[in-house]
């Protein structure tokens, strides 16, 4: 199953900020962030692991619940570059709460940013 | 530099043909996925091979074949039997670790467009 991405679609003039959310009917072990310019290969942000290891850019921050199974990415400032589709990959626990971690990423419909002058 | 490649950027077929995506990889990595990506609906994971010579499907298999004879290759051939093979492809590698506590990030290549007509 597909995590659920909201919103949808966010308009944000330069400078505003933004959180956009990734939400799993199933544990998670991991959730990737990823953006994608029109047309191009999607570029990776961010990695956040149970047990709160992080590992990415600079200026994005993200949090990861574990309990309520969402992680939510926060842009803050926001520059023309951040347009894109940002998506989000859910990885599962293998066989439920086990430590391990199931192989496959399981991405998002994606969430479409817009940054105006 | 070391990156993915993938060959054509655009393609087209006539329908009932078989064809073959081309994925290059000089990363060193193990593992190599293949994604199919259509508009609204995110990246839908349509086989993953972690070792050469060995692959699982993902999500969407049917009407698609791969191979890994070669770490640095995996080419994805799309059958007559897709009903709907006009999208946007995208192949993906990631280091490989099993049921290790890191993580770590797919890199994507540049993607071809299949257009079916």
């Amino acid at each position: 199953q597909q995590p659920v991405q909201s919103p949808q679609a966010v308009i944000l003039r330069e400078g505003e900020d933004a959180v956009i959310n990734c939400s799993s009917s199933k544990a998670l072990y991991s959730v990737h962030w990823y953006r994608q310019k029109h047309g191009e290969a999607p570029v990776f942000l961010m990695i956040l692991l149970k047990g709160g290891e992080q590992k990415g850019h600079e200026k994005i921050s993200a949090s990861f619940n574990e309990k309520k199974q969402q992680s939510s990415l926060y842009l803050t400032a926001s520059q023309l570059s951040y347009s894109g589709t940002y998506f989000c990959g859910a990885r599962g626990l293998q066989g439920g709460n086990s430590g391990g971690s199931n192989y496959k990423l399981t991405f998002g419909k994606g969430t479409l940013l817009t940054v105006n002058p | 530099d070391g990156g993915i490649t993938q060959s054509p950027k655009y393609l087209f077929r006539k329908e009932g043909q078989n064809v073959t995506l081309s994925c290059e990889q000089n990363l060193n990595h193990d593992a190599m996925y293949w994604y199919r990506q259509d508009p609204g609906q995110g990246l839908r994971l349509i086989y993953y091979s972690q070792i050469v010579n060995d692959f699982q499907k993902g999500d969407i298999a049917e009407g698609y074949s791969v191979s890994r004879e070669k770490k640095e290759s995996f080419p994805l051939t799309v059958t007559s039997a897709q009903k709907n093979p006009t999208a946007f492809y995208l192949c993906a590698s990631s280091i490989y670790r099993d049921a290790g506590p890191t993580e770590n990030e797919q890199f994507f290549g540049p993607g071809t467009r299949l257009t079916v007509l």
